[in-house]
């Protein structure tokens, strides 16, 4: 069964640093998004993406923060110089079309430790 | 605005019992209702969705949850709990109105089982 795929499972950076979550979504899926969890909090929605541009984005989604589709099959999100804070456990997903496109499917996540 | 509150952190139940995992929603729209599962080190997967067909909607590995508009309610049930079925459990509300397919997640359940 196809499945969404982020790299790495886990990383660690210092504070201050730049940081790039990877993320391969479906194949022929059309919607992208990322999501976040706090340890002890709500997974939070950050940003969708469709036809290379960003659809919806979230008050956490501010300017350190970007996402790109640099080929067909990659989908990944920057931090440019993360603090304290931005340590979570990211997730992506995607989902298929403009019907289902609540219907989303997850990766296992990147846990994010900023040090 | 929506949300979605899970009633219980926690809930433990022996192998072989009923389990209940109680969720309330609030949305000003006819909302799409999902359960995402979590295992371990896993991506959040779809047990089962609501989007305003059937109010009793069959999902995966024999869970069920009933959608009632009345008590704006979504809770997840199965007859008979299994130790695989120990695992984190969210309930989440998307609006149909939403252009992007955001997805707003409960707090999660986690769910213990026991021999």
């Amino acid at each position: 069964e196809p499945e969404v795929t982020q790299t790495p499972s886990h990383q660690v950076t210092q504070m201050g640093q730049e940081v790039i979550l990877r993320c391969v979504p479906i194949s022929n899926h059309l919607y992208f998004y990322w999501y976040r969890q706090i340890l002890g909090q709500k997974v939070e929605f950050l940003v969708s993406f469709y036809n290379n541009e960003i659809s919806e984005k979230s008050e956490i989604f501010d300017d350190q923060f970007s996402v790109e589709r640099p080929d067909g099959s990659n989908f990944t999100l920057k931090i440019r110089s993360t603090k304290l804070e931005d340590s979570a456990m990211y997730f992506c997903a995607s989902s298929p079309d403009e019907i289902a496109k609540n219907i989303q499917y997850f990766g296992a996540g990147t846990r994010l430790s900023v040090l | 605005a929506q949300s979605v509150t899970q009633l219980d952190s926690h809930v433990s139940v022996s192998e072989g019992t009923p389990v209940l995992l109680r969720c309330n929603y609030s949305s000003s729209y006819s909302p799409s209702l999902f359960w995402y599962v979590q295992h371990p080190n896993k991506g959040l997967q779809l047990l089962l969705k609501y989007t305003s067909a059937a109010t009793l909607v069959k999902g995966i590995n024999g869970f069920e949850a009933e959608f009632k508009k009345s008590e704006t309610s979504f809770h997840l049930t199965k007859p008979s709990a299994h130790m695989s079925d120990a695992a984190e459990y969210f309930c989440v509300v998307s609006e149909p109105v939403s252009n992007t397919g955001k997805l707003i997640f409960g707090q999660g359940t986690t769910l213990q089982v026991k021999p």
